[in-house]
């Protein structure tokens, strides 16, 4: 099973600073099949990055996934207030695993 | 709109059952996998099951695997999860979600707790 560690385990930024967040994996991602969700308190997971750096429909440009291998980043170029969330990476490579969550809190 | 429901959660005993259900809307839940992710309270995302889109194949994590069962009606365009022996271990918000490898989109969750 492929283990996803992510962190930090909390970012404490400031709207309109970078957010960079990690996820590597403990063996190769294959096809970059990594995705990345966002989820904010009381709502269900939704979807902003697949294969490592698609964004996915409606997510705002902003938003920016890289990486390949073992070594993933989402990047938020400008946080705004609604980006204050909980962060989770997958693999779709082998199976299926989550992170464990970066939260992104205000400073 | 593509859209997904569940219902079915509430509070049971350990070793007891419970039938979530997942309606979907705006497409056809036959033409893809479906998936049911669970979150314990203030924990992270764990994969539950799948089936896939023929409905052929049936694949669960260790962590439930003889004890729950995931179905569906395409009758009703739902999907379904058949949840028995219920341990604490069990509570969690549950999802049911559209699986093409990444899960888009989710329904907004079930919450079973399992307690005495």
């Amino acid at each position: 099973e492929i283990v996803l560690t992510q962190s930090p385990g909390t970012l404490s930024l400031s709207p309109g600073e970078r957010a960079t967040l990690s996820c590597r994996a403990s063996q190769s991602v294959s096809n970059s099949y990594l995705a990345w969700y966002q989820q904010k308190p009381g709502q269900a997971p939704r979807l902003l990055i697949y294969l490592a750096s698609s964004r996915a429909t409606d997510i705002p440009d902003r938003f920016s996934g890289s990486g390949s291998g073992t070594d993933f980043t989402l990047t938020i170029s400008r946080l705004e207030p609604e980006d204050f969330a909980v962060y989770y990476c997958q693999q779709y490579g082998s199976s299926i695993t989550f992170g464990g969550g970066t939260k992104v809190e205000i400073k | 709109h593509v859209q997904l429901v569940e219902s079915g959660g509430g509070l049971v005993k350990p070793g007891g059952s419970l039938r979530l259900s997942c309606a979907a809307s705006g497409f056809t839940l036959s033409d893809y996998d479906m998936t049911w992710i669970r979150q314990a309270p203030g924990k992270g995302l764990e994969w539950v099951s799948k089936i896939t889109s023929s409905g052929g194949a049936k694949y669960y994590s260790d962590s439930v695997r003889g004890r729950f069962t995931i179905s569906r009606d395409t009758a009703k365009n739902s999907l379904y999860l058949e949840m028995n022996t219920l341990r604490v271990d069990d509570t969690a918000v549950y999802y049911c979600a559209r699986n093409g490898g990444t899960f888009d989109p989710w329904g907004q969750g079930t919450l079973v707790t399992v307690s005495s």
